[in-house]
């Protein structure tokens, strides 16, 4: 089955600064997922990765999705504190309706 | 923008009882999903249903839980006899075309087991 594997699982960084979350997975995922998780509240979407070389940016967030390495990153450009969460990445664990499988999570704090 | 609606928002149960989630979909999606997250842990899937039946379930999944999609809108989660470790966040999530809209979560309906 799908595994699904993020690091940092903690990341403090200063407001300003760029960073990089990694995603891996273990075997073959049609298509990749990028989550937002604020204290106490649902899964906000932010991307999906439909394809090998998919890239999608959104304000200081870049997504991206190597399927020959079976990684996705996503990059922060430029934090602020603003950008404070959890952020998940997931992956379609196949099956008839392809669940999706989560990774740990890394809780991301930017210090101003 | 459409949203999947989740009630109770915060249920407290007593260890033994039953409790029923409840979950509005958004209307044109056709797969429906419930994910649990233990506080502080990773999202983890219980089951899919789709075409009124349930297509797939995890091993958290067991005898004890439960899901219906009663009439054309509500699709629950029953647990029968709650046990401590079921207090959980409980997701439900919906989606009618994946590639084009991802998958669509609700606010969550956090349930403590005492």
């Amino acid at each position: 089955e799908l595994k699904v594997e993020q690091n940092p699982l903690f990341l403090s960084m200063q407001e300003g600064k760029n960073y990089t979350i990694y995603c891996n997975y273990s075997t073959t995922s049609d298509r990749l997922y990028w989550y937002r998780q604020d204290p106490g509240k649902s899964l906000e979407s932010l991307f999906v990765l439909l394809s090998n070389g998919a890239v999608k940016q959104e304000g200081r967030l870049m997504a991206s999705l190597d399927t020959k390495a079976r990684l996705s990153t996503l990059h922060i450009t430029a934090a602020v504190h603003d950008l404070s969460a959890t952020y998940f990445c997931a992956g379609e664990g196949g099956g008839a309706t392809n669940k999706l499988i989560f990774g740990t999570g890394t809780l991301l704090a930017v210090q101003p | 923008e459409p949203e999947v609606t989740q009630t109770p928002s915060h249920q407290v149960t007593q260890m033994g009882q039953e409790v029923i989630l409840r979950c509005v979909p958004i209307s044109n999606h056709l797969y429906f999903y419930w994910y649990r997250q233990i506080l502080g842990q990773k999202v983890e899937f219980l089951v899919s249903f789709y075409n009124n039946e349930i297509s797939e379930k995890s091993e958290i999944f067991d005898d004890q839980f439960s899901v219906e999609r009663p009439d054309g809108s509500n699709f629950t989660l029953k647990i029968r006899s709650t046990k401590l470790e079921d207090s959980a966040m409980y997701f439900c999530a919906s989606t009618n075309d994946r590639v084009l809209d991802g998958y669509t979560f609700g606010s969550g309906t956090r349930l403590t087991v005492v």
